[in-house]
């Protein structure tokens, strides 16, 4: 069965204080892809990055980076130098590539992450 | 390139009302998903449209119901409203691509409250 697992409820932080948002997933396929999303206060969930399970490769985005380890299951997400304005809700989620099912993702229960000036 | 846009943004029902919500994907995009918010059960998968044709769908009641329409904007519909159907709805477009879970962008929502 899919499952995504945030266990971290809350996060708070001072500002530029880096802060890594953690993301478990289980699965029984062999190919698969895992989202990272942003909601602020606003509603409207961001994209931020898609990888799929045959690439492992640490992704560097700015001040966003993303590590991702089959091994464990994990894709965790760190913030570098964090700034109020990254405050929000931020949600993991994965979908399976087998033709039925690209459209649905699962979610797991979000990490709202606060940062204080 | 316009986002998705959904309408209405807010909606007040009663108990036992249906009601009918509508997404317009960005252009180009074939694929239309919905997912339900709320506090207690989170981001959850109702359905996923793709050329006119359910192609996933989610655990749901039947009171939950879609369809897609040749341009591919898409409309979900809740008859018999509950009080814990208070939501907020929010749709997905992406290009629907076989095999691929391709992004989803997501819009800005409505949110629905059921009295």
């Amino acid at each position: 069965a899919q499952k995504v697992t945030q266990a971290q409820t809350e996060i708070s932080v001072v500002e530029k204080e880096d802060v890594t948002l953690d993301c478990v997933y289980e699965t029984r396929d062999t190919t698969y892809y895992l989202f990272w999303y942003k909601q602020p206060p606003s509603g409207e969930l961001v994209f931020l990055i898609r990888r799929n399970s045959f690439d492992e490769q640490n992704e560097i985005s700015g001040r966003y980076s993303w590590n991702f380890q089959k091994s464990t299951s994990s894709f965790n997400f760190t913030i570098t130098a964090s700034q109020v304005v990254d405050s929000a809700v931020y949600f993991c989620a994965l979908s399976e590539a087998w033709s039925g099912n690209t459209g649905k993702l699962i979610f797991g229960q979000g990490t709202t992450l606060q940062v204080k000036p | 390139k316009a986002g998705v846009t959904q309408t209405p943004r807010y909606l007040i029902k009663t108990r036992g009302q249906q009601v009918t919500l509508s997404c317009s994907p960005i252009s180009g995009h074939r694929s239309v998903s919905w997912y339900q918010q709320t506090p207690g059960q989170g981001l959850q998968f109702l359905f996923e449209y793709f050329s006119e044709t359910q192609r996933n769908k989610g655990n749901f009641p039947g009171r939950f119901s879609g369809r897609q329409f040749s341009n591919s904007r898409s409309e979900m519909n809740v008859s018999t409203l509950e009080l814990g159907d208070s939501a907020l709805y929010l749709c997905a477009s992406s290009l629907g691509l076989r095999g691929v879970a391709n992004e989803q962008f997501f819009g800005p929502g409505t949110r629905l409250t059921v009295l």
